[in-house]
């Protein structure tokens, strides 16, 4: 079984709908993160959680929310869905560490398109 | 200016060649520096960590050059199967939490 799971993986929405992607992971680790990916640019950053109870902005929050409902489980929220919200979305977790030299793991994305 | 700059490619190579690829960071502050792989369609995978002194693992070699602030990536005997897309990523926090600043990422494809 898969150590990070997302759900959907596929799903295709109209402008306006409110859409929730989810997110589970069975390796432990504290830290979780959500990003997209859009064609020719590399992942960004959309919220980061340290633990249940630490939730941060990333760098492209807008228009974008989170709950971390428990150490395992990470949903990012689309309040009300716009076209250029379509892209890939990762989700991935960290182990706890000091170090700077620390290896996240991704699920398999979740491709969200909004008409 | 963007963060992670890498050549977009792809680079077409046949089996066995070797292929070197380049990336260069804006934020001299940057504290330590990966190769992911990600495959077509699918999520991005540690490849190696990036140190100082380079650093070796099998067919994959990686070097990092911090007064240039550039990184590259040397994979000798390609074979089909390092057909992907290799991304160059820079962590700028230090401890423990990762603020991963991804390039766009460079695709090769290994052709027999």
């Amino acid at each position: 079984d898969a150590d990070v799971t997302q759900t959907p993986r596929n799903r295709i929405t109209k402008t306006g709908k409110r859409i929730m992607l989810e997110c589970s992971q069975t390796k432990g680790h504290d830290r979780m993160y959500w990003y997209r990916q859009d064609p020719g640019l590399g992942l960004r950053l959309i919220y980061y959680s340290f633990d249940v109870k630490d939730i941060n902005k990333g760098e492209i929050s807008d228009g974008y929310s989170v709950s971390r409902q428990a150490q395992a489980k990470f949903s990012l929220s689309l309040e009300s869905a716009i076209p250029n919200q379509t892209a890939l979305y990762f989700c991935a977790t960290s182990d706890r560490t000091d170090s700077s030299y620390n290896e996240q793991f991704f699920g398999p994305g979740t491709r969200l398109t909004v008409l | 200016r963007k963060e992670v700059e890498q050549d977009p490619g792809p680079f077409n190579v046949p089996e066995g060649a070797t292929v070197a690829f380049n990336c260069t960071y804006s934020n001299s502050a940057s504290q330590s520096f990966f190769w992911y792989r990600q495959d077509c369609r699918k999520e991005p995978k540690l490849l190696m960590s990036v140190y100082s002194s380079g650093n070796e693992d099998g067919r994959f070699t990686a070097q990092l050059n911090r007064a240039s602030q550039y990184i590259s990536l040397l994979i000798r005997d390609s074979k089909l199967s390092d057909s992907a897309t290799y991304l160059c990523v820079v962590n700028l926090s230090g401890g423990g939490y990762n603020k991963l600043i991804f390039g766009a990422g460079t695709r090769l494809a290994v052709h027999p």
